[in-house]
């Protein structure tokens, strides 16, 4: 079975800074999806980024970027220029096999907050 | 609007009672899923579907069940309720494109159930 795992449970930055979020993963799959979730205080869970295991080139969205080390298991998340409205939970997923319904697999999550 | 709607949005009941967490999506997704959100935040797989008529159950044991008749409706049902069901229940949908996987997992706002 597939593990995912967040060794930070809480982070915290300073606004305008940069901050990256690690995520490890265990799987003997070669191809699947990878992804970042954020969930705000009381607020629905929203997608921030996925990345393609076949792509070697990493994802970005706007603030937001991975670095996918395939070899070495590896999906951390970059947020640069953090926001007051970056704090939240973030979850890191990995997509589970057909069989299993290409389902998401979570880490526990880190709880990052932004201050002023 | 394509969204993902979960009622009620907060749950108070007391113990033994049957009560059904609903979930509906416009967006004409195959697949639906429910996770069990613990205090911690940690998220868990109880249930997902692959389409009409087809359910199973997830990692984590439940006493819940689902049913899945319609494309865009996927009800949670705990027969009696008991203490440790308080939680938060997360239902999310995704479709695919093409043979393409991995896509547009949209979750819902959540139900946060408390059984006393």
């Amino acid at each position: 079975a597939q593990t995912v795992t967040q060794s930070q449970p809480e982070m915290s930055v300073q606004e305008a800074e940069t901050v990256t979020l690690s995520c490890t993963y265990d799987t003997s799959e070669n191809n699947y999806y990878l992804f970042w979730y954020k969930q705000p205080p009381s607020r629905q869970m929203i997608l921030v980024i996925r990345q393609e295991a076949y792509k070697q080139q990493n994802a970005t969205e706007n603030r937001f970027s991975v670095n996918f080390q395939k070899a070495a298991k590896s999906f951390s998340l970059k947020i640069s220029d953090s926001q007051l409205g970056d704090t939240a939970m973030y979850f890191c997923a990995f997509m589970m096999s057909p069989n299993s319904g290409y389902a998401l697999n979570f880490g526990k999550g880190t709880s990052l907050l932004v201050t002023p | 609007e394509a969204d993902i709607y979960q009622t009620p949005r907060y749950l108070v009941i007391g113990t033994g009672k049957k009560i059904t967490l609903e979930c509906s999506q416009t967006m004409g997704h195959d697949k639906m899923y429910w996770y069990q959100q613990d205090p911690g935040m940690e998220l868990h797989l109880i249930h997902y579907s692959y389409g009409v008529n087809s359910t199973e159950k997830g990692d984590l044991s439940s006493e819940s069940t689902v049913s899945r008749i319609r494309t865009e409706h996927f009800p949670l049902t705990l027969e009696s309720a008991r203490p440790s069901h308080t939680s938060q229940y997360l239902c999310a949908s995704s479709g695919s494109i093409g043979q393409e996987e991995g896509y547009g997992y949209t979750f819902g706002s959540g139900t946060r159930l408390t059984v006393v």
